[in-house]
């Protein structure tokens, strides 16, 4: 297997506009997580999902972000407008539960750059 | 709740130190314990685990041991090398969900 995919690694963009970071989880997994990290805040647990269904979204910092899965094997994080302090290193994970007693395999990141 | 307490670094040693970083934890029921390495610009990678109390994990001449009775599990190298230079992850997986929680990371940077 691949491992978790994330997509793009870099992004750089200029306040207001849209972003939106793609992860495509290792296939049978059945729960996909989405993390923040910044220097300033570690590493932050902002949404996850089971079977594609958002079970917890208590992480997300405000309105400006959401979060999509349509199906098992794609997820979307979506930020819009965005603004210089949502500029982080933005995690996908993924776990099977049953068989990897919540063992989480993470995606290499997107590195988001907002100016 | 559940908690997970590292030790704060950075932490600096020389190639060839014996290296410990302290993990406590708070838990109800039996978690399972991790601990992740993330090497510079890279994501978290699982470094060993622990599944049940007395447990010992140990990866690439890492080693850790579930202690109940203590509520920790300290992480250990006999000897860093300069490829060790990370940042680590103590975390515990919360009962009946998917959750990881994880500690503040703790960077370790080994020199020559």
């Amino acid at each position: 297997d691949a491992g978790v995919i994330q997509s793009p690694r870099h992004e750089v963009t200029e306040m207001g506009q849209e972003v939106t970071l793609r992860c495509k989880p290792i296939s049978g997994h059945d729960y996909l997580f989405w993390y923040r990290q910044t220097m300033m805040r570690g590493l932050e647990l902002l949404i996850y999902f089971n079977n594609n269904v958002p079970i917890d979204d208590s992480g997300m910092p405000e309105d400006r972000f959401s979060a999509k899965m349509p199906n098992a094997s794609f997820s979307t994080l979506k930020i819009q407008p965005s603004e210089p302090r949502d500029s982080a290193v933005y995690f996908c994970a993924s776990t099977d539960r049953e068989l990897s007693y919540n063992e989480q395999f993470f995606g290499p990141g997107t590195r988001l750059t907002v100016l | 709740g559940n908690s997970v307490t590292q030790m704060e670094g950075p932490v600096t040693l020389s190639e060839e130190a014996f290296l410990t970083i302290n993990c406590t934890y708070t838990a109800t029921g039996y978690p399972s314990l991790f601990w992740y390495v993330q090497y510079p610009g890279e994501g978290l990678q699982l470094l060993l685990k622990a599944t049940k109390a007395d447990d010992k994990g140990s990866n690439k001449g890492f080693e850790a041991t579930y202690r109940k009775e203590t509520t920790s599990f300290h992480l250990e190298k006999g000897s860093v090398q300069v490829s060790d230079s990370a940042v680590y992850f103590c975390a515990l997986s919360a009962s009946n969900t998917g959750k990881l929680i994880f500690g503040q990371g703790t960077t370790l940077q080994v020199k020559p």
